[in-house]
């Protein structure tokens, strides 16, 4: 299994909700990923977890809150969000932090009103 | 320094034609250059990667080629085939401090016609 399965595959939300997006890998990867990517552009790395750890955080908005509760598993918590937070959330994970492989899942579609 | 400038932004190519898509970095310390290839509605999919060490690494109908002293690469489809429309990023990362992060390209949108 080669997949990183990310739920839901869209989503809509007002300012005021709360709302959650999912990753899951069974890949045995220690490290895993959330990355922000707006329309014709690249992705740009929001956080980084090693062995469940939190190791980076790109300066990231406190409204979005990861969670990395087993090796397998990846939330991003997302709470009064803004019109300019809409994008494509996607979830990769690697081997290792020092790993360059990076598997990509297919993204959440995030429409923020 | 963390910059990997990738040009041209858009190319169309012709059935069967080569797609050329070229990128420079400016950080020696990157030593990691992977391309990966991205579909609407997708996730990028790791496509072709080389190091520093070699020249040229060809997986089937795509070349990377390596100019270290020009810190510049470039991603080859040779015979582009209309399933070969994507975005494509050029990126690169090193092993230590701010290069162990992967830096992504602006990205290339190809355009494979009949």
């Amino acid at each position: 299994d080669t997949e990183v399965t990310q739920t839901p595959k869209h989503l809509v939300m007002g300012m005021t909700n709360k709302k959650s997006l999912k990753c899951e890998q069974h890949m045995g990867h220690r490290a895993m990923y959330w990355y922000k990517q707006k329309a014709k552009k690249p992705p740009e790395l929001m956080f980084v977890y090693s062995y469940e750890k939190l190791s980076i955080n790109e300066s990231v908005p406190s409204r979005f809150s990861p969670e990395c509760p087993n090796s397998s598993l990846l939330n991003l918590h997302l709470h009064a969000l803004q019109p300019e937070d809409s994008a494509l959330y996607l979830c990769a994970s690697s081997q290792a932090w020092t790993n360059e492989k990076l598997f990509f899942g297919s993204g959440t579609q995030l429409s923020v009103l | 320094q963390q910059q990997v400038k990738q040009s041209p932004q858009s190319l169309i190519v012709q059935k069967g034609g080569i797609s050329i898509i070229n990128c420079a970095y400016e950080n020696t310390a990157f030593d990691y250059f992977p391309w990966y290839q991205q579909f609407p509605g997708k996730g990028p999919a790791l496509l072709i990667a080389i190091r520093p060490d070699v020249s040229e690494k060809k997986e089937g109908r795509f070349t990377i080629s390596f100019n270290k002293s020009a810190k510049q690469f470039s991603l080859h489809i040779m015979d582009s085939q209309p399933g070969d429309s994507a975005t494509y990023f050029c990126a690169a990362r090193g092993n230590t401090g701010t290069a162990s992060k992967l830096t992504f390209g602006t990205g290339t949108r190809l355009q494979v016609t009949l």
